[in-house]
């Protein structure tokens, strides 16, 4: 199995800061790569797809990069509302794999 | 709007079965693959089975396989997960979600509790 290592697991921040959090694949998943929101009691979402692609909604702050092995999300002006756990998966291959999660804080 | 409701999560002993089931609306269900993702308690995403969109072909996380079986009934917009021989650690909330290498809609969960 391909297994997804996220970096930090938590971060404090304070609105209107840069952050990023990566992700690194225990082998190359081309740019098979998403990135998800999570807060507290309620589903995850999809912000980024195909390592770069935003999804329908998603605000423009945030972006993501990468290929191969190495995956960056950047959120570019940490609005109140952006606080919340990260998580990235591979979709390269079954079983697909999620990174053990970034919990941002404020700071 | 798409709508996914999962139903079936209760309190369970370790080496029991349960079923859980997911009833999709406000897409076109039977063209689309589907998965069952699970969260423990404070902890990650764990991606747990998908099935493809005419129920053909399926996958497991190693953790379930030969415990859990996916399957789907597009006439009735309704996804399964029967789950076998239940583990204390497999206690999480189990999402049900429509995507196919990635998660674009999720349902709001259900609670499944392993214990004596």
């Amino acid at each position: 199995d391909i297994q997804m290592t996220q970096s930090p697991s938590s971060v404090s921040a304070s609105v209107g800061d840069r952050v990023t959090i990566t992700c690194r694949a225990s082998q190359g998943i081309s740019r098979w790569l998403a990135w998800y929101q999570q807060k507290p009691g309620k589903a995850p979402k999809l912000l980024i797809y195909d390592a770069s692609s935003l999804q329908s909604g998603v605000p423009s702050r945030f972006s993501g990069s990468g290929s191969g092995t190495d995956f960056t999300l950047t959120i570019s002006s940490l609005q109140p509302e952006d606080f919340a756990s990260y998580y990235c998966q591979q979709a390269d291959s079954f079983p697909y794999t999620f990174g053990q999660g970034t919990k941002l804080e404020i700071k | 709007e798409v709508q996914l409701v999962e139903s079936g999560g209760v309190l369970v002993q370790p080496g029991g079965s349960l079923r859980l089931s997911c009833a999709a609306s406000g897409f076109t269900f039977s063209s689309y693959w589907m998965h069952w993702v699970r969260q423990a308690p404070g902890k990650g995403l764990v991606w747990v089975s998908r099935i493809n969109s005419d129920g053909s072909s399926t996958g497991y996380a190693d953790s379930v396989k030969g415990r859990f079986t996916i399957s789907r009934d597009n006439a009735k917009n309704t996804l399964y997960l029967q789950m076998n021989s239940l583990r204390v650690e497999d206690t999480a909330v189990y999402y049900c979600a429509s995507g196919s290498w990635y998660v674009d809609y999720w349902g709001q969960g259900t609670l499944v509790t392993v214990s004596s």
